[in-house]
């Protein structure tokens, strides 16, 4: 069965102070793995979708990165706007498009 | 990408009725899902709604409680049956894009 785990589960930052978010996975093959950007009463914004051990995607100040094994979101110099629920996801070769969501890791940015 | 909007936004309902969500898509897709977030938690997928046939229900989620129409490639419907508390959350429905599932803006059930 494929499992999603991620921590920690609440980050609180100083803006400015970068820090990494984890995302480990277990799934029979990997066709994907995604990050999500969720604000309080809102629905999933997508950022990334990674496909093999070793890409790498930037987007302003994140930037994930996948192994065989996890993934990490990395926040350089992270601003209050950043404030927001990051939510992993996988993607298995036999699951039918079914998405299996980790249970998130709240982040808070303090000026 | 897509986009995705969901009515109603929010609703507060008794204990024993039903709602209805409905969730429109601005492109034809083939895949489209409906999610359960209880509060504090993360997304629990309820089915695959198929279009032209009965929906894939997950487990733990039945078609009496939480039946759904997929009339054609852009709409679906999510009922909410004979509610209680615990059905208190946010519903999302999503769709399969090129490269990813892309996500409603949700609604927003309290149940009394």
């Amino acid at each position: 069965e494929d499992q999603v785990t991620q921590s920690p589960e609440a980050l609180r930052l100083q803006e400015g102070e970068s820090s990494s978010l984890n995302c480990s996975y277990t799934v029979s093959g990997l066709r994907g793995l995604f990050w999500y950007r969720q604000d309080p009463g809102k629905g999933p914004e997508f950022l990334f979708t990674l496909y093999s051990a070793g890409e790498e995607k930037e987007k302003e100040r994140l930037k994930a990165t996948l192994t065989k094994k996890e993934s990490f979101l990395h926040i350089t110099a992270p601003k209050p706007e950043d404030s927001a629920t990051y939510l992993c996801a996988v993607l298995s070769t036999d699951s039918w498009g079914k998405f299996q969501f980790g249970a998130g890791t709240q982040v808070v940015v303090t000026p | 990408s897509a986009v995705i909007s969901q009515k109603p936004s929010r609703d507060i309902c008794q204990r024993g009725t039903s709602l209805t969500i409905q969730c429109q898509v601005d492109s034809q897709v083939t895949m489209m899902f409906w999610y359960r977030q209880q509060p504090g938690q993360s997304l629990t997928l309820i089915a695959t709604a198929n279009q032209g046939s009965e929906a894939t229900y997950e487990s733990g989620f039945v078609i009496d409680k939480f039946p759904i129409s997929r009339p054609n490639l852009t709409f679906s419907t999510l009922t909410v049956s004979n509610m209680s508390p615990e059905d208190s959350s946010i519903y999302l429905c999503s769709v399969m894009g090129e490269e990813t599932q892309y996500f409603g803006p949700g609604t927003r059930l309290l149940v009394l």
